[in-house]
């Protein structure tokens, strides 16, 4: 079975202090890891794919990297904008590759 | 604008009186599924559809029905809801399961009273 761990649940941060959100997996083959973030009464708000260990991908102040077992997405000198829930999903390499399995979220709070 | 929409974005409903919650996308997307959001349980599939007329169960399919009779509409159908199904509803869309970079509707609040 597919699982996917986020920690923390919930961070901290002051404006302008990096950070770094994980993502640990455990799935049979992987097709594909997502992240996504998440405002308050809104839908997930797509971010990254990223396919194989050594891959990374980039926007404005996120980067997500990628190993055999987890995902890291640091921020960079955060702004209070960046205040959200963080999802990661997986995606299996089965035979129907059918589902995304979601983590429960880091809630990031940047404070002023 | 493209968009996945749902309707209704709200609603309250009594034990057994069956209701539809709708979703359409407007991108052409072949992948659509459903999604429940429950607190400290992350998101969990409902259903998924890979194309017209073409659908599966996700990990927690009881309970509800789906139907894909047109590529752009993907309804989601409780038959007689029950109070364990209140929760927030969300509908996605992708490209296809092989880019399955999804794309979420805005979400339903559903409370079964």
């Amino acid at each position: 079975e597919d699982q996917v761990t986020q920690s923390p649940e919930a961070l901290r941060l002051q404006e302008g202090e990096s950070s770094s959100l994980n993502c640990s997996y455990t799935v049979s083959g992987l097709r594909g890891l997502f992240w996504y973030r998440q405002d308050p009464g809104k839908g997930p708000e797509f971010l990254f794919t990223l396919y194989s260990a050594g891959e990374e991908k980039e926007k404005e102040r996120l980067k997500a990297t990628l190993t055999k077992k987890e995902s890291f997405l640091h921020i960079t000198a955060p702004k209070p904008e960046d205040s959200a829930t963080y999802l990661c999903a997986v995606q299996a390499d089965s035979g129907s590759a059918r589902q995304l399995t979601f983590g429960s979220g880091t809630q990031l709070t940047v404070l002023p | 604008e493209a968009q996945v929409t749902q309707n209704p974005r709200y609603l309250i409903t009594v034990t057994g009186k069956k209701l539809t919650v709708t979703c359409s996308q407007n991108m052409n997307h072949e992948y659509m599924s459903w999604y429940r959001q429950d607190p400290g349980l992350g998101l969990r599939q409902i259903y998924y559809s890979m194309n017209v007329e073409v659908t599966d169960k996700g990990d927690v399919p009881e309970g509800y029905k789906v139907s894909r009779k047109e590529k752009r509409n993907f309804p989601l159908i409780l038959e007689s809801p029950s109070p364990n199904q209140t929760s927030l509803y969300f509908c996605a869309s992708s490209t296809s399961v092989l880019h399955n970079e999804q794309f979420f509707g805005p979400g339903t609040r559903l409370t079964v009273l």
